[in-house]
This record gives C-alpha cells, structure tokens and sequence, in this order.
C-alpha cells in the first residue's frame, strides 16, 4: 500500500483562491517533500520539510508537518491558472538514506 | 547539460519486443533513480544507482527488467518481451549525492505504450 495518500484526488478552484492539498503517511519519516508534475511528465521539486520542523515558506506556498497525525498539508496562496497541475507529496522512510516514497497525486485545476 | 534528460520521448511497440529507455542525469550526480507513472497513479521506484552500481533493485517488477549504467553517468533501462502492462511513463531521476535529504531532479520521462 502508498505510504503517502494525497487528499483530494482532484480539486477545482478559481484563480485567486487558496488551494489546500493533504498528505498523510504510514510509518516515521526523515523528511517530507512535496513535488509539482505537469501534463505527466517531469516532476518538479517544491519544498522539503524535515521531521523537526512543523511550518515552511516558499513564496506562495507553505507546508505544515504534523508528525503526531502523520500528515502534511501543502496550501497554495492566491492561485493562478498555471498552477495547474498534479501535486505529489513524497515521503523519505527513516533509516533510508535515498528512497522516496510517492503518493497518487492531487490533480489541481485553476480556473482563470 | 541543464537537467536530466530522457530519451525517446515517446516510444510505441509490439508485445514480446524488447525496448531501451535511455536517460542522461546531471553531470557530477552520483545517484540515479528510474520510477514507473501509470496512468492516474504515483511514481513506482523501480531501481537506483550510487555511482555504476545498484544497491536497490527491490523495485523491478520482474526479471524482464534491467538497467546499467556506466561512466556514473548514462543509465539505459531495458524491458524484455514487453507485455501491455509495461505501459506507462518511465521517469529518470538524479541527485548529488543520493541522500534522502537531497532533492531529485526529474527528467521529462519516457512515455511507453505496448500495442
């Protein structure tokens, strides 16, 4: 089974709307990163939160680390029609020293 | 180069025929990952590679699948009798180093789909 499940599956806003994506995950971890992919292609890298730390910034996005919950959530502020796209939260076990663990995705849709 | 990059782009074939998805990372990454995107679905981990090597292969779904790669720098991954299960989108990654701290650049993929 998925060490990391995303929440929604899919999720429809308008532009200029916050998007609130979910992440929750199965066993500790050493780190939690969160991944862009668009038209299923190539993934992106966006933000990497380690076990220790509950908030974190980048820009527009911000990502939140729950441990005691096992969960993760990833918000896009004031959203735009490019950021259309799947967003994938990974997961690194701890005690692995490489292997990332990917959820199915949450497919986001920004209407403009 | 800038980024991984991935090559073909797309490759179409019969069932029972053999492909080779080829996949250039970053120049001075030591580590190489390929995953498998089915459609509507997560990235598989198939394999990863520290320098030439293969330390993981827990991720290959059978023994018709193998990769290599050499100069610690080009990975070819080749599926034999491809069957209509193997289609999908095959990822390369690369990192510096190969830690779970670390962040894996992707390349554009390779997407296979056997007829």
């Amino acid at each position: 089974s998925q060490q990391g499940e995303e929440d929604p599956q899919a999720l429809s806003i308008q532009e200029g709307e916050n998007a609130t994506m979910n992440c929750s995950y199965k066993t500790s971890i050493n780190n939690l990163q969160w991944y862009r992919q668009n038209s299923g292609r190539g993934l992106v890298h966006l933000i990497l939160i380690r076990s220790n730390e509950r908030e974190k910034h980048s820009g527009r996005l911000r990502v939140t680390l729950d441990t005691s919950k096992k969960s993760s959530s990833l918000l896009i502020t004031a959203s735009r029609a490019a950021d259309t796209a799947s967003y994938f939260c990974a997961t690194a076990l701890r005690g692995s020293n490489y292997k990332l663990t990917f959820g199915k995705g949450t497919l986001l849709t920004v209407n403009p | 180069g800038a980024g991984v990059s991935q090559s073909p782009s797309n490759k179409v074939t019969e069932k029972g025929k053999d492909v080779e998805l080829r996949c250039d990372p970053i120049s001075g990454h030591t580590a190489l990952y390929w995953y498998r995107q089915r459609l509507g679905q997560g990235l598989e981990f198939l394999i990863y590679f520290q320098g030439n090597s293969a330390p993981d292969k827990s991720g290959l779904p059978s023994d018709r699948f193998s990769a290599e790669r050499t100069g610690e720098s080009v990975s070819t991954l080749t599926i034999q009798r491809t069957q209509q299960e193997d289609s999908a989108v095959y990822l390369c990654a690369s990192s510096l180093a190969g830690t779970a701290q670390e962040t894996q650049y992707f390349g554009p993929g390779t997407r296979l789909l056997v007829l």
